[in-house]
């Protein structure tokens, strides 16, 4: 496997579930992100993880757990999600975070649906 | 309030001629700005970027320009060909904060052969 790895591609889950979405990288790189993109909305920067310590958490509800055990695996735990929450959930790594110029590679993204 | 504006959602071009898609934004401050590419059920792909010093980065079809001044960049393909369809995204950052991307809501390209 090359790129940017994303399980499940499709999800569908009740409000009172609780499920995991992960994310693996081959490319050596040691940031890792995840982005919310919801219908018709710009892409929402949710979590970054640099060398696998936590630089970002934008304002990201408490029912969305990331973990990131290595620069290779992200994973996203969901508990008690909303409807409004459905959107696609895209992965990203690049070599650095603090490196402006390092192009992110995405996975190609987990479409959650909450019902 | 969106930082990062693509006004046009859809764009429509025949094959062989120039595509056009803009991009406005907000904060004076970004001065790092990327543009982005996604087919249908994949992730975004980087295409190309222009640091604020610049105001024109060529890489073969794709050229952007960047306005500082009007705080609006534009990407012309030349000469746009069908598996240019696809949804463009552009995107801003501060270099002092690294790959903390903002990105606007996207625009379709269709290209017509």
């Amino acid at each position: 496997e090359t790129g940017v790895t994303q399980t499940p591609r499709h999800l569908v889950m009740g409000m009172t579930n609780k499920k995991s979405l992960k994310c693996e990288q081959h490319l050596g790189h040691n940031a890792m992100y995840w982005y919310k993109q919801s219908a018709k909305k710009p892409l929402e920067l949710m979590f970054v993880y640099n060398f696998k310590e936590q630089t970002e958490n934008n304002s990201v509800p408490s029912r969305f757990s990331p973990e990131c055990p290595n620069s290779s695996h992200l994973f996203l735990h969901l508990h008690t999600l909303q409807p409004e929450d459905s959107a696609l959930y895209l992965c990203a790594s690049s070599q650095d975070q603090e490196q402006y110029n390092s192009p992110l590679h995405f996975g190609n993204g987990t479409r959650l649906t909450v019902t | 309030d969106q930082q990062v504006k693509q006004n046009s959602p859809s764009l429509s071009v025949q094959e062989g001629r120039i595509s056009i898609l803009n991009c406005d934004y907000t904060n004076s401050m970004f001065d790092y700005f990327l543009w982005y590419k996604k087919y249908p059920a994949e992730g975004p792909t980087f295409l190309i970027s222009i640091s604020s010093i610049k105001d024109k980065n060529e890489d073969g079809r794709f050229t952007v320009f960047l306005n500082k001044s009007a705080k609006h960049l534009s990407l012309h393909i030349v000469p746009s060909q069908p598996g240019d369809s696809a949804v463009y995204f552009c995107a801003a950052s501060l270099m002092e904060y690294g790959n903390k991307l903002v990105f606007g809501a996207g625009t379709i390209l269709r290209v017509k052969s």
